[in-house]
């Protein structure tokens, strides 16, 4: 089983609409974060957390949120979609070590029309 | 700040042939350097990485990267590339935001491009 894993892989969404996008690992790493890709722009940095209650903004928070259900669940969520968030989403993990790698699930295609 | 250049948008390799990819990074400390793979449809992959000691790091497929502090450079090499090699490589640096250490800065990536 893949050790990060995001639901759904794909979505549709009409703009204005609420989406959840959710990440579980089972890596045992207390740290959690959410990227965006757009392509030629590479990974930008939505939000991180380093424990359950420990949540902080990255570079492009703005129209976003998340929740840290427990230390192996990571949700994003979208209030109010719109289109110019249509991008491909991923979770990744990493443990508290200096230079520690981040691992990073399989991602998740989203489309606002 | 920190910031990672990945001079390279698109390169095309012939399969056999060898492989250079660019990382250039500006870091203030000794950094923490990463070079990760994106296959078509599929999430990152960690190649390699670099914390310290050997400027020569080898990692998974065949991949090797050298750190040069002079140049501020973390170049991938790989002697013989292979068809399923094609795929966005991208090279990150362990920097900060909010005064928060160790989260991951990444270039904007280079996409591989084997031909036959």
């Amino acid at each position: 089983d893949a050790d990060v894993t995001q639901t759904p892989r794909n979505r549709i969404t009409k703009t204005g609409k609420r989406i959840m996008l959710e990440c579980s690992q089972t890596k045992g790493h207390d740290r959690m974060y959410w990227y965006r890709q757009d392509p030629g722009l590479g990974l930008r940095l939505i939000y991180y957390s380093f424990d359950v209650k420990d949540i902080n903004k990255g570079e492009i928070s703005d129209g976003y949120s998340v929740s840290r259900q427990a230390q192996a669940k990571f949700s994003l969520s979208l209030e109010s979609a719109i289109p110019n968030q249509t991008a491909l989403y991923f979770c990744a993990t990493s443990d508290g070590r200096p230079g520690r790698a981040q691992y990073f699930g399989p991602g998740t295609r989203l489309l606002v029309l | 700040a920190q910031s990672v250049t990945q001079p390279d948008i698109h390169i095309t390799v012939s399969e056999g042939a060898s492989l250079e990819l660019r990382c250039n990074y500006s870091y203030g400390a000794t950094p923490y350097l990463f070079w990760y793979v994106q296959s078509p449809g599929q999430g990152l992959q960690l190649l390699l990485k670099y914390f310290s000691g050997d400027t020569l790091v080898q990692g998974i497929k065949g991949f090797e990267a050298e750190f040069k502090r002079s140049q501020s450079s973390f170049n991938l090499r790989k002697p013989s590339v292979h068809w399923s090699d094609a795929a966005e490589y991208f090279c990150a640096v362990a920097g900060g935001y909010g005064g928060s250490q160790g989260n991951l800065i990444f270039g904007k990536g280079t996409k591989l491009s084997v031909k036959p």
